[in-house]
């Protein structure tokens, strides 16, 4: 089975500090994502990365940057959280290969800034 | 601006009934449409998904309907159970499935 795992389930942070979201992968994925979930706007991708050291901007990079130095590990970073970030931080892995394109998300990190 | 846009955002239907979910989508490079679903404190899950070369695609309860020349599709749960009560997302990509672009969601529950 495919696992992503994030570091943090629920997550409270101060206006202006700086964030690391982590999110790892087991199953040799290419590709990870990091999208935010909000009530009505549904997912919005952040980021993405197809290789160890690339990325690329999703719809909404603003405010944020990522790192993957390792395949399996890809992380987000908030460096000066604001109000407007708190939400629900969903990782996704998928196979560049596979012809499902399927994208497996990990169970989302609910951040909260105060 | 949503590229694709979801309706309803919420939907209540008895069980064994049909459950119908609509998106429609702007952008004509997409060739790739997926549906997920996500129960509450997991993330989603890959439910089902078509390309446009095909109208319809059917897996057990749950059918994807496409319409290219009104740039929409729907899915539709026959015989919806309780079980199925989650939020559903409809999704669209052009680039072989890596950068998705998902609509707003609909929160659907089956009474019982």
């Amino acid at each position: 089975d495919v696992k992503v795992t994030q570091s943090s389930r629920y997550l409270v942070k101060r206006t202006g500090e700086k964030v690391f979201l982590e999110c790892v992968q087991d199953m040799d994925h290419e590709n990870m994502f990091w999208y935010r979930q909000d009530p009505g706007l549904g997912l919005r991708l952040i980021y993405f990365s197809y290789d160890v050291k690339m990325k690329e901007k999703g719809d909404i990079p603003e405010g944020y940057s990522v790192s993957r130095e390792k395949k399996e590990r890809f992380s987000l970073i908030l460096e000066s959280a604001s109000t407007n970030q708190t939400s629900m931080y969903l990782c996704a892995s998928s196979s560049l290969f596979a012809s499902t394109y399927e994208q497996y998300f990990g169970p989302g990190t609910r951040l909260t800034v105060t | 601006q949503q590229q694709v846009k979801q309706s309803p955002q919420s939907l209540i239907v008895q069980k064994g009934g049909i459950s119908i979910i609509n998106c429609a989508y702007e952008n004509t490079a997409f060739d790739y449409f997926p549906w997920y679903q996500q129960f509450p404190g997991k993330g989603p899950a890959l439910l089902i998904a078509i390309r446009p070369d095909v109208s319809e695609k059917k897996e057990g309860r749950f059918t994807i309907s496409f319409n290219k020349s009104a740039k929409q599709f729907s899915l539709h749960i026959m015989d919806s159970q309780p079980g199925d009560s989650a939020t559903y997302f409809c999704a669209a990509s052009w680039n072989a499935g890596n950068m998705l672009t998902f609509g707003g969601g609909t929160r659907l529950m089956v009474k019982p």
